[in-house]
């Protein structure tokens, strides 16, 4: 069974350029996850969505970061326009069931130049 | 906002010798998790506890709960080279669906 599947794995663009994040999450995974590590600092979650729609978005930064699923399957995350302090690791995660196991991706390292 | 704080940060010990990692907050979880992490990789789940002093075991990995469901810790026996990695705990917020809070992590290095 496929796991999780992020693209891509790495990006390096400069402040001001946007950068698109997907996310594969395993099939017939409901629930998809985006959390983020910057700077060094603990993991902290973005949002989640069920399905199509957005469960709980209050990790979310600020307006910058879009994140769609469309479909209820694969989910995009977009930073427009980035900036110096959106440098880190994306990762994102999907489970079955709304409080079972997370089954996380291998992370997008972002780096904003 | 609630906060994990994980001690120690950073452990190195030799192969065969145990170690405890803990996993401290003032706020109640509905439950906590543990994750190991590889570099490159995602977190990879341990378990889960869910009740006030719970304990659970994973070979020699022995997790437990605190009674108060504020605070957990990872005991681990006889440790390996295999057991190098990055230790995460992250509690599950409570009245919230499945929203994780992480601890800072403790980096743990097992050498022969």
């Amino acid at each position: 069974e496929a796991g999780v599947t992020q693209f891509p794995s790495h990006s390096v663009i400069e402040k001001g350029q946007t950068v698109t994040l997907r996310c594969d999450p395993i099939s017939g995974h409901d629930n998809l996850y985006w959390y983020r590590r910057v700077m060094g600092k603990e993991i902290k979650f973005l949002l989640h969505f069920v399905k199509e729609s957005k469960q709980d978005e209050s990790g979310m930064p600020n307006n910058r970061f879009l994140a769609e699923r469309t479909g209820g399957t694969y989910s995009t995350l977009k930073v427009q326009p980035a900036e110096l302090e959106d440098s880190g690791v994306y990762f994102c995660a999907s489970s079955q069931d709304l409080r079972g196991k997370l089954f996380f991706g291998s992370g997008t390292q972002l780096s904003v130049l | 906002t609630q906060l994990l704080e994980q001690s120690p940060q950073f452990l190195s010990i030799q192969e065969g010798e145990n170690l405890t990692v803990y996993c401290n907050s003032s706020s109640v979880f509905s439950s906590l998790q543990w994750y190991r992490q590889e570099p490159g990789e995602g977190p990879v789940l341990l378990v889960t506890v869910v009740t006030g002093g719970e304990v659970k075991k994973l070979k020699r990995l022995t997790f437990q709960f605190g009674d108060a469901r504020k605070d957990s810790s990872l005991h681990i026996t006889a440790a390996q080279p295999g057991d190098t990695g990055l230790y995460l705990c992250a509690g599950e917020e409570t009245g919230t669906a499945s929203k994780l809070t992480f601890g800072t992590g403790t980096r743990l290095q097992v050498t022969l």
